[in-house]
């Protein structure tokens, strides 16, 4: 089973300022999507940005970025000019490429924007 | 257009008694997962169903958890007999995903936060 570690429960970072979130996951296949989602206080869960491990352009998605080291097994996410509505619980998720497609998360980070 | 919902928001209910959870997916998803979130074991994935395909049932936690999907659209995850250790938000998501493929994101609902008493 893949499992996905995520340190750094919580973490502050200033209004306009960059955070980023580490994550590492363990797996034995060579073909597989890691994500982010953030969850709010509302408990929706929001897609933040995906990445296909056949790529090897990290992916961008306007305010965030990824780094994917697939050979070190990481996959950290950098939020760049931090606002406020950014604060939220940000987890890592893995899921094969193949099979129920079933996602696999880390435990989480509390991001806190203080203004 | 819409996206997935689940009803209720939240449920409050005593030990012992049954549950019924309900997921409205997205319109032309034709995968729904079912995944719990509790304090002490974070996200557990719990069902998977694609189309017409046998559900994937190997995160269900017990039997008195079950769960279906009619027409291929709405599911409901039932819990009967419920216990306090039931007490979490339960999540539903939906995604365009073919069987055998991966693929396509998947898309969560606000989630419905049961409390057994």
């Amino acid at each position: 089973a893949q499992t996905v570690t995520q340190s750094q429960p919580e973490m502050s970072v200033q209004e306009a300022e960059t955070v980023t979130l580490s994550c590492t996951y363990d797996t034995s296949e060579n073909n597989y999507y890691l994500f982010w989602y953030k969850q709010p206080p509302s408990r929706q869960m929001i897609l933040v940005i995906r990445q296909e491990a056949y790529k090897q352009q990290n992916a961008t998605e306007n305010r965030f970025s990824v780094n994917f080291q697939k050979a070190a097994k990481s996959f950290s996410l950098k939020i760049s000019d931090s606002q406020l509505g950014d604060t939220a619980m940000y987890f890592c998720a893995f899921m094969k490429d193949y099979g129920n497609n079933r996602l696999a998360f880390g435990k989480g980070n509390q991001v806190v924007v203080i203004p | 257009g819409a996206g997935v919902s689940q009803s209720p928001s939240n449920k409050v209910t005593e030990k012992g008694k049954d549950v019924e959870l309900r997921c409205d997916p997205i319109s032309g998803h034709t995968a729904l997962y079912w995944y719990r979130q509790s304090l002490g074991q974070g996200l557990e994935f719990l069902i998977y169903f694609q189309g017409n395909s046998a559900p994937d049932k190997s995160g269900l936690p017990s039997d008195r958890f079950s769960a279906e999907r009619t027409g291929g659209s709405v599911s409901t995850l039932t819990i009967q007999r419920t216990q306090q250790e039931d007490s979490a938000v339960y999540l539903c998501a939906s995604s365009l995903a073919r069987l055998g493929r991966a693929q396509e994101t998947q898309y969560f609902g606000p989630g419905t936060r049961l409390l057994v008493l």
